[in-house]
């Protein structure tokens, strides 16, 4: 199946600091989202991007179809920003309609 | 946003009891999901149902069951519960969409955190 990798794995910022979250992914999607896990376990879509790139507020993505990859800006980070962050890619399923197979995740902790 | 709701939110119970986990939903969507997530790891799918009438496997179904009750009711069922199955359960749901292709955005449950001793 298709492999999701998502770097780096754990990352601690200083509160107001810049970063960027990368996830490449083995094969061709037909989508990929952008999660956030909030420390409570809460699972939150960020972004629905299958090319090109979005903002909204402090954070912004940009994925590459071509070259397979996504990336996560988060910008003047906030200890709320902390939790785990996820990418999904979307591929066919057997029926219709699409899987979600997930990254294991990018552990941010926002420090003051 | 309380769309998707689960129930319980939290369970303890031990090996070899039956356990169900609830999914319910008011986006009036047609397509449900059960997944697991297991710490350190992404989520991995255990049962999609696309409508009513229409129940599939995912990646990890064994050792589950699921029951589509209604378009906005989905369950999971443990029918003997083992340690290992120890996890953070989400439901999902989408509703198909055309952009450049077919696509799904998946709209999370809270999750319910399952502890089995």
């Amino acid at each position: 199946g298709i492999q999701v990798e998502q770097s780096p794995p754990d990352l601690i910022l200083q509160e107001g600091a810049n970063s960027t979250l990368r996830c490449n992914f083995s094969d061709s999607v037909n989508n990929l989202q952008w999660f956030h896990q909030n420390p409570w376990g809460q699972l939150i879509n960020l972004f629905y991007i299958p090319s090109g790139t979005k903002q909204n507020g402090r954070l912004s993505a940009t994925t590459v179809a071509t070259e397979r990859y996504s990336l996560l800006y988060i910008s003047s980070s906030q200890t709320t920003d902390s939790g785990v962050y996820f990418c999904a890619v979307e591929r066919g399923l057997t029926g219709g309609g699409n899987k979600l197979t997930f990254g294991t995740g990018t552990q941010l902790k926002v420090e003051l | 946003d309380a769309d998707v709701t689960q129930t319980p939110r939290n369970r303890i119970t031990k090996t070899g009891k039956r356990i169900m986990l609830e999914c319910s939903q008011t986006k009036g969507h047609d397509r449900m999901y059960w997944y697991r997530q297991d710490p350190g790891l992404g989520l991995r799918l255990i049962y999609y149902s696309f409508d009513v009438k229409d129940i599939n496997k995912g990646e990890i179904s064994d050792g589950y069951s699921v029951s589509r009750q209604a378009q906005a009711k989905f369950s999971l069922s443990l029918e003997s519960a083992i340690p290992n199955q120890t996890a953070l359960y989400f439901c999902a749901t989408s509703d198909l969409r055309w952009r450049e292709g077919p696509t799904d955005t998946q709209y999370f449950g809270p999750g319910t955190r399952l502890t089995v001793l």
